[in-house]
Order: structure tokens, then sequence, then C-alpha cells
């Protein structure tokens, strides 16, 4: 069956140090990979998508690779701030407009 | 900037009674969606919507579940007959289509008891 998987464990890093988070799926042939942001008790906000013909993407501090090889997608957050602090979630979309999440992992920067 | 907005942001109903969730998605986008988060959980996807007709829906989306864009601008989902394993946020959220920027309000939660 189809899967996604996230780091479930937390992930805390200092204040300035680049955060690197995993997605890794099976079963899947996504046309795209996306990455989004929640904060407890809001929406999901869409922060990046990458294609399956492209290997990487940035948008200021983030940066997120695509390996459709390894089943990968590793998304990173340079310079992190406490701001930062959120859980982040990878969705693989087969362009047929249905979105299936990960689990989401928990990111704590810490001052 | 442009916004999905969700109404009520929290609803509680009794076991079998019917509730609809209203949203009003980004005036200008094409394709709508419902998804909903049980606490704790993964965000799933319930169904899509596109030119006034269902365009795809997961096995959550039995016929207890309907969707409806009643004017040009609200869209809702109907629960019928809720049951407990319902409670959950649920999440409307829209997109132009072409760019797969797909925007998110800030959810419903739904308790049944």
């Amino acid at each position: 069956s189809q899967k996604i998987e996230q780091n479930s464990e937390a992930l805390n890093i200092q204040e300035g140090k680049t955060a690197t988070l995993t997605c890794n799926y099976t079963n899947y042939s996504p046309a795209y990979l996306q990455w989004y942001r929640q904060d407890p008790g809001r929406g999901p906000v869409f922060l990046l998508l990458i294609r399956e013909n492209e290997k990487e993407k940035r948008k200021e501090r983030l940066k997120v690779t695509f390996d459709t090889t390894l089943k990968q997608s590793l998304f990173h957050i340079t310079a992190s701030q406490p701001a930062d602090s959120a859980t982040y979630l990878c969705a693989l979309d087969r362009g047929y407009q249905k979105v299936t999440f990960g689990t989401g992992t928990k990111l704590q920067v810490i001052p | 900037e442009p916004e999905v907005t969700q109404t009520p942001s929290h609803q509680v109903t009794q076991m079998g009674q019917e509730v609809i969730l209203r949203c009003v998605p980004i005036s200008n986008h094409l394709y709508f969606y419902w998804y909903r988060q049980i606490l704790g959980q993964k965000v799933e996807f319930l169904v899509s919507f596109y030119n006034n007709e269902i365009s795809e829906k997961s096995e959550i989306f039995d016929d207890q579940f309907s969707v409806e864009r009643p004017d040009g601008s609200n869209f809702t989902l109907k629960i019928r007959s809720t049951k407990l394993e319902d409670s959950a946020m649920y999440f409307c959220a829209s997109s132009e289509g072409g760019d797969r920027l797909v925007h998110f309000g800030n959810g419903t939660r739904l308790t049944v008891t």
C-alpha cells in the first residue's frame, strides 16, 4: 500500500543551525511533492512545491530536494529561528488534485 | 492577502445529527477541497470539487458526506447522521489549479458527543 513516512520524532535544533527534515514514500509515483507548515490549531500553509523532473528548489531560507530514485525528499531550513518552530508536512500529488499528506515532523528551534 | 474562511470555528453536535460546515474559498479560485484531521493524526483528503462537480473523492467520503457550492462564493460540507468518529478538524482549501498552490482555511473543529 502507499505510504509516506516522516520522522515522527520531534526534531530539536539550536537557533542558527540548519534543520533537515526527511520524507520517504513507497508505492507512489508522485508528479509533485509539496511541503507545508502547520501551527497548532491552524490549517497547513503551503511552502514549496517540487516537480518530479526537478532535483532541487529554493525559496529564501528553505531548500527542498527530490530524489525519485530513492523516493525521498529532504527539506532544509537554514539559519533557523525560534519562529520556524512548527510541524512540517510532506505531501504527494499525483496530478489529479488529490494531495496525500504525511504525518508531519515537529520542529523545535531552541534559542 | 486573500484567505479561505471557515465557519463556525467550533461545532458541537450530538451523534445522529446532521451538520453543515461552511467555507468561503478565495474568489478567483476554481478548485475546492475538503480535508480532515483527527486529533494527533495526519491530514486526510476527503473530496475535490471543480466545475460544479466532484472531481475526486477518498474512501472516507461515503454516502454520509456531500458537498455543494450553493452560490458563487460558498462551499459546504454536509455530514448526515454524525458518528463519534467524525470528530475531527475539517479543513476547506482552494486553488487556482495551474500553480498547484493550495490555500487552506483554519478549520472547523467538529465534536460529536
